[in-house]
């Protein structure tokens, strides 16, 4: 399986943008990279997923390196509600493996 | 709340013990995923449901037996589990397998094994 690698952790102040880093140098021509996140005592909550071009929903916006070994999920002002461990997933058919994960704290 | 129901949500058991896990989404999804989750862990994949048919066993114990019934329903059963196997299970659905779909996760059960 294609593997991401992502910080550990990062801190945010509220009301600020989050730029979320994740690489995945073994990236394959049809994994699709998806974003993840998962709040205390919840299940994963799906973010955002792209293929090529960046991509933006109501929750967040996904830029993708023209090589596609790394992406960037932006949260574009951070609530405390955004504190949670987000993952960076390459979706391979029929599986998607989390990897560590990024735990992100949002600061008052 | 989700579109994933998972029940119990919190289930004790005895080593002895037979128990099921239920999951069910409405969604019209076809395929159906259920996941292992230890404390401050990466959720692991342990079994894949498409079109309800067992696509992939991530060489999960015999103690863990899935079962699809139909397309809206995913059941774990539980059996001669072990302590180590206390954690939390998710359940999880997504339009098809394909690496396209989004998957859509439950809260998960709690299981704790005595």
């Amino acid at each position: 399986d294609a593997k991401t690698t992502q910080p550990n952790s990062m801190e945010s102040n509220e009301e600020e943008p989050v730029h979320l880093p994740c690489n995945h140098s073994t990236i394959s021509g049809t994994d699709y990279i998806h974003w993840y996140r998962q709040l205390p005592s919840q299940g994963p909550e799906y973010v955002i997923h792209g293929l090529t071009s960046n991509v933006n929903n109501r929750m967040a916006s996904l830029a993708i390196a023209e090589d596609r070994k790394s992406s960037t999920l932006i949260l574009h002002r951070a609530t405390l509600r955004d504190a949670a461990v987000y993952y960076c997933i390459l979706g391979n058919d029929y599986k998607l493996s989390f990897g560590a994960g990024t735990t992100v704290t949002v600061r008052a | 709340d989700t579109e994933v129901t998972q029940t119990p949500k919190h289930l004790v058991m005895g080593m002895t013990n037979k128990k099921s896990l239920k999951c069910e989404q409405h969604m019209g999804h076809r395929a159906m995923y259920w996941y292992k989750q230890k404390a401050k862990k990466p959720p692991e994949l342990m079994f894949v449901y498409s079109y309800e048919k067992l696509s992939i066993n991530e060489s999960v114990p015999s103690r863990f037996s899935p079962e699809c019934p139909n397309s809206s329903l995913l059941n774990l059963h539980l059996h001669a589990l072990q302590p180590e196997d206390s954690a939390l299970y998710l359940c999880a659905s997504a339009l098809w397998t394909g690496s396209n779909s989004p998957l859509h996760f439950g809260n998960g059960t709690r299981l704790t094994v005595t």
